[in-house]
């Protein structure tokens, strides 16, 4: 069936370093995929939402030069933390619509993003 | 724009007991509804979802649901705990039509006693 996968599932990385995350579509093709971060013990909160071949719409807040999204393919995208800081620690989770309309969003498994 | 409340920011339970975790939703007309596991580090499993149809919802791991519009809820339910399902659960709501983009609750973290 659709699956989303998402790699790494954890990465420890200095304090400056940039960090990409990437978000595949396995079996089926997503025109638009959603990042989401997650806080311990939080919710999910909608980042970006991001578009084959064309820019990222970012929710308000997020800042966009922080959280690079690329959506090169109809199969995959990626989120680049730059530049990273202890503060954006977090948990990363990609979605991508289901290729059936009946069904809801399939999400990766996340990533764990630690900086030291 | 939709939102979901989670009262319950944790609940404790015996194993082999009943539960029941409360959802409510504010949206202006009939939503999509979606309950979620997380597991610790884990990504999300879609536990049941409505879309229409029979306001009670069957789901995995014998889990189901009710759909009360004049309540504006929809509790997740189980009539006997196993230690396993100890984890993280998320109601989410997504405006009916579209893509599905849902809104999460804050979660409410399910413990199992022995």
């Amino acid at each position: 069936g659709a699956v989303v996968s998402q790699h790494p599932s954890w990465v420890i990385c200095k304090s400056g370093t940039s960090v990409k995350i990437e978000c595949r579509s396995l079996d089926f093709q997503a025109t638009t995929m959603f990042w989401y971060r997650q806080f311990p013990k939080q919710s999910l909160m909608l980042m970006a939402t991001s578009n084959e071949g064309s820019k990222a719409t970012y929710e308000q807040g997020v800042e966009k030069d922080k959280f690079l999204i690329n959506h090169a393919s109809l199969t995959l995208s990626t989120l680049t933390v730059t530049s990273a800081h202890p503060e954006d620690s977090s948990f990363y989770i990609c979605s991508a619509p289901a290729p059936d309309s009946n069904q809801p969003q399939h999400f990766g498994d996340g990533t764990r993003l630690s900086i030291l | 724009a939709q939102s979901v409340t989670q009262p319950d920011i944790h609940i404790t339970v015996s194993e082999g007991a009943s539960l029941e975790l409360r959802c409510n939703y504010s949206y202006g007309a009939t939503p999509y509804l979606f309950w979620y596991v997380q597991s610790p580090g884990q990504g999300l499993q879609l536990l049941l979802k409505y879309f229409s149809g029979d306001t009670l919802v069957q789901g995995i791991k014998g889990f189901e649901a009710e759909f009360k519009r004049s309540q504006s809820s929809f509790n997740l339910r189980k009539p006997s705990v196993h230690w396993s399902d100890a984890a993280e659960y998320f109601c989410a709501v997504a405006p009916s039509g579209g893509s599905y983009i849902p809104t999460f609750g804050r979660g409410t973290s399910l413990i199992v006693h022995p």
